[in-house]
């Protein structure tokens, strides 16, 4: 089983509004990472989770906070976004957070700010 | 500051030819090499990897060739199917340094019947 699984698939919501996506993954990876993706560019990482904790954190605005309850989960909390936050959020999994092992990506979740 | 560049957005071919996407990198520190598919409306899948000790790898249709010296790479696909028609990206990290993979702009295959 590789797949890496996301809800919702859409969402809608105000600027003043807190939601958050789902990321879910059974193969048992150590690694997990959000991207934002724009259309027509490349997948931008947000941060990655090795082990539960997070390790990287790209610069992102605190609008954005991820969470990782257990090794199969992972959440990004929403609040007070922008327009410009609008686009496909990635969640991908890897055995573990190093090069050399590759990355198993969800179906995304396509967002509007509206 | 693009570090790896695929400077073709998009490619037309037909079916049962050979399609060839190429990828161009600029940090000599890039040592591990992925290629994605997307469909739209999907995540990324997994395709095929190299790592700089080798300068070919195969799989099935799937053959990625590295130049190192040049800091190139290319996927070719033989026989092209329509189905392959989707956007492909290549990815490149540095196994020694950070986990982080740095994302090619893609390039759009279109596989024509």
């Amino acid at each position: 089983d590789t797949e890496v699984t996301q809800t919702p698939k859409h969402l809608v919501m105000g600027m003043t509004n807190k939601k958050s996506l789902k990321c879910e993954q059974h193969m048992g990876h150590r690694a997990m990472y959000w991207y934002k993706q724009k259309a027509k560019k490349p997948p931008e990482l947000m941060f990655v989770y090795s082990y539960e904790k997070l390790s990287i954190n790209e610069s992102v605005p605190s609008r954005f906070s991820p969470e990782c309850p257990n090794s199969s989960l992972l959440n990004l909390h929403l609040h007070a976004l922008q327009p410009e936050d609008s686009a496909l959020y990635l969640c991908a999994s890897s055995q573990q957070a190093r090069a050399g092992y590759e990355q198993y990506f969800g179906p995304g979740t396509r967002l509007t700010v509206t | 500051d693009q570090q790896v560049k695929q400077n073709s957005p998009s490619l037309s071919v037909q079916e049962g030819r050979i399609s060839i996407l190429n990828c161009d990198y600029t940090n000599s520190m890039f040592d591990y090499f992925l290629w994605y598919k997307k469909y739209p409306a999907e995540g990324p899948t997994f395709l095929i990897s190299i790592s700089s000790i080798k300068d070919k790898n195969e799989d099935g249709r799937f053959t990625v060739f590295l130049n190192k010296s040049a800091k190139h790479l290319s996927l070719h696909i033989v026989p092209s199917q329509p189905g392959d028609s989707a956007v492909y990206f290549c990815a490149a990290s540095a196994l020694g340094g950070t986990y982080k993979y740095i994302f090619g702009t893609g390039t759009r295959l279109k596989v024509l019947a």
